[in-house]
């Protein structure tokens, strides 16, 4: 079965700062990976998909890495801003069913 | 206008009613999906569905049901709620998971509370 952890739970840091937020998971035979920033109370919005076959993805400020036959990737923040303040989950698709979380990284930037 | 849609946002029932909760997705995508999150659990998977006749039992069925009314609806109903089924609950959508655009996107989710 697989299992994603991420690491640290919780993060508190000031504005300005580059930050890395980390995911690990058990089985590599996956799909795809996708990080997802969550805002209390409200729905997912995704950040960036990494297929399999991809290293790494990157949409303005953040830039996502994928090491599939370690289990790992890493989700960098460039420059952070209080408006970055939110929960970040990582998720695969190991199979042709949906998507395994982890249990968030909650992101506090200070201003 | 929104891509992924849930009714209602908000819902309080008592223990032992039956309760649906409704899916609408505008982005054509045939793999629609149903989650629920839990806080210190995250989210798990209850069904999932390729196409309106391939439905399949996700982590977490039990207590649950499930309906693919067309491509752009999918329905969850809790047959008799109870209270542990108290949660936060989403639908997805999604292409091909090994396309370039195997995004899974969002809805905003159903607040449930089963008194």
């Amino acid at each position: 079965k697989q299992e994603v952890t991420q690491i640290p739970a919780a993060l508190s840091v000031p504005e300005g700062e580059n930050l890395v937020l980390n995911c690990s998971f058990t089985d590599s035979a996956i799909y795809n990976l996708q990080w997802f920033r969550q805002d209390p109370g409200k729905g997912l919005t995704s950040l960036l998909l990494i297929q399999s076959s991809q290293r790494e993805q990157t949409s303005g400020r953040l830039n996502a890495s994928l090491d599939k036959s370690s289990g790992r990737s890493t989700l960098y923040i460039a420059a952070s801003q209080p408006g970055d303040s939110a929960t970040y989950l990582c998720a695969v698709m190991g199979g042709a069913d949906g998507l395994t979380f982890g249990k968030g990284t909650h992101l506090i930037i200070q201003p | 206008d929104a891509d992924v849609t849930q009714t209602p946002r908000n819902r309080i029932t008592k223990t032992g009613k039956r309760i649906m909760l409704e899916c609408s997705q505008t982005k054509g995508h045939d793999r629609m999906y149903w989650y629920r999150q839990d806080p210190g659990l995250g989210l798990r998977l209850i069904y999932y569905s390729f196409d309106v006749k391939d439905i399949n039992k996700g982590e977490i069925s039990d207590g649950y049901s499930v309906s693919r009314q067309a491509q752009a609806k999918f329905s969850l109903s809790l047959e008799s709620a109870i209270p542990n089924q108290t949660a936060l609950y989403f639908c997805a959508t999604s292409d091909f998971p090994g396309s370039s655009q195997g995004t899974q996107y969002f809805g905003p989710g159903t607040r449930l509370l089963v008194l």
